[in-house]
């Protein structure tokens, strides 16, 4: 969607390595998500975050997991160290007001 | 807790034929709902959103229907084409209070063969 640009489009690293996904929504929309695609579980919600404070962070593994939203056109997921139970499709989506949710195109992470 | 769950799982009919795509959530206590569609290795893109006090909407081929006191939304694919191959995934958005959080379906893969 063009509203959400991820970056990278693809990600292979090995394990143990530090992995940083950028999300850079259009400026003017504060409400940003992170969801993870994967076959077994389907689209899950990691975290949100409005006007760039985390308001949800419970669906994400503390220990390894970090999103932040340093400023209003850029959203990051860091997994640090990755592992191959990481390996998924993250999406970032945004809140449209009488649009519903609008994602991004995703990072598709393998870990091996 | 909100569940989704979306029947069939999987679909396959020739071009031209008519089809409805069900979904059904266990908590009718929702803000809204909304159909999305997947391509293969690529992102969601939002087909309809219904509000809690719509009944359906409606576009193009498309028409989405909304029952929330029993939990269920249908959408609707009239003359199916090749084209509308993907998957199709319902989400529902909870009331204020309950989060933002958007809780999705399995979704349905739907072919359409020629």
């Amino acid at each position: 969607d063009a509203r959400v640009t991820q970056t990278p489009r693809h990600k292979v690293t090995e394990m143990g390595q530090e992995v940083t996904m950028r999300c850079q929504p259009i400026l003017g929309h504060n409400t940003v998500f992170w969801y993870r695609q994967t076959m077994m579980q389907g689209l899950e919600l990691l975290a949100y975050f409005r006007n760039r404070a985390p308001l949800d962070d419970s669906g994400m593994p503390k220990d390894r997991f970090s999103a932040e939203m340093p400023d209003a056109t850029l959203a990051t997921l860091k997994i640090q160290p990755s592992e191959p139970r990481d390996s998924a499709v993250y999406f970032c989506a945004l809140r449209v007001l009488n649009y519903g949710y609008t994602f991004g195109s995703g990072t598709r992470l393998t870990v091996v | 807790k909100q569940e989704v769950t979306q029947i069939p799982a999987a679909l396959s009919v020739p071009e031209g034929e008519n089809l409805v795509l069900n979904c059904s959530f266990t908590d009718s206590a929702i803000y809204n709902l909304q159909w999305f569609r997947q391509d293969p290795g690529k992102g969601l893109t939002s087909l309809l959103l219904i509000q809690s006090s719509q009944r359906e909407q409606t576009s193009g081929r498309l028409n989405a229907s909304l029952d929330k006191s029993s939990g269920r939304s249908t959408l609707y694919i009239a003359a199916s084409q090749p084209g509308d191959s993907a998957t199709y995934l319902c989400a529902v958005k909870g009331m204020a209070g309950y989060g933002n959080k958007l809780v999705f379906g399995a979704g349905t893969i739907l072919r359409v063969k020629s």
